[in-house]
């Protein structure tokens, strides 16, 4: 699996949008780019995934760049429970499908 | 959908007793994942199950743990003895094979002194 970084922590005003970067200059063709959140004291959380194409759901947007090397995920109206470690995973579906966590960055929204 | 059912939530042991985990997955998914956290080495994946069978078990620290997954619904981690250098909150993961959009549990928080 390709190797990501992270910024290790990130601050954000409540109701701002929190934009969390990721690189992952060495991802290949086949590789996903996964992120997860672990809210303190809680399992980490799904929250979206992508290829190429931007992604969308109810929680964030990932936007992936061209050449794939890197990505963000946004968070369009942070709030004080967007507080959590977010984690950025790139790694090849259907291929034993462990997932490696790194550091991550730890979000902090602020009031 | 009641999640990924981790039980006990919190297990307190001494030294060299045994201690076991227990894991019910999301019903339909048929990979299971153990992970261990600490605040030094982070989330660290201990063992994962396909269809019930062990595939990768080169996380598991020693031959004081092991796991199993007897059926689809069910699987246990079992440390014995257990040493104070195991105290850490143990996840349970579910998902269906071949996505990594995990499901995970609330955790066991053990403590062993």
């Amino acid at each position: 699996d390709a190797k990501t970084t992270q910024p290790p922590s990130m601050d954000c005003a409540e109701g701002r949008a929190a934009n969390l970067p990721c690189n992952h200059s060495t991802i290949s063709g086949n590789e996903y780019v996964y992120w997860y959140r672990q809210i303190h004291s809680q399992g980490p959380q799904y929250i979206i995934h992508g290829l190429k194409n931007n992604e969308t759901n109810e929680m964030a947007s990932l936007i992936i760049t061209e050449d794939r090397k890197s990505s963000t995920l946004i968070l369009p109206h942070a709030t004080l429970r967007d507080t959590a470690v977010y984690y950025c995973i790139v790694r090849v579906d259907n291929a034993g499908n462990m997932l490696t966590f790194g550091g991550g960055t730890r979000l902090m929204v602020k009031p | 959908d009641a999640g990924v059912i981790q039980s006990p939530r919190h297990e307190v042991t001494e030294m060299g007793q045994e201690v076991t985990l227990r894991c019910k997955p999301i019903s339909g998914h048929n990979s299971l994942f153990w992970y261990r956290q600490t605040m030094m080495r982070g989330l660290e994946l201990l063992i994962y199950f396909n269809n019930n069978v062990p595939i990768d078990d080169s996380g598991m620290p020693e031959d004081r743990f092991s796991a199993k997954m007897p059926n689809a619904s069910f699987s246990t981690l079992k440390i014995q003895p257990s040493e104070p250098r195991d105290s850490a909150v143990y996840f349970c993961a579910s998902s269906r094979q071949g996505f990594s959009g995990y499901t995970f549990g609330s955790g066991t928080r053990l403590t062993v002194v």
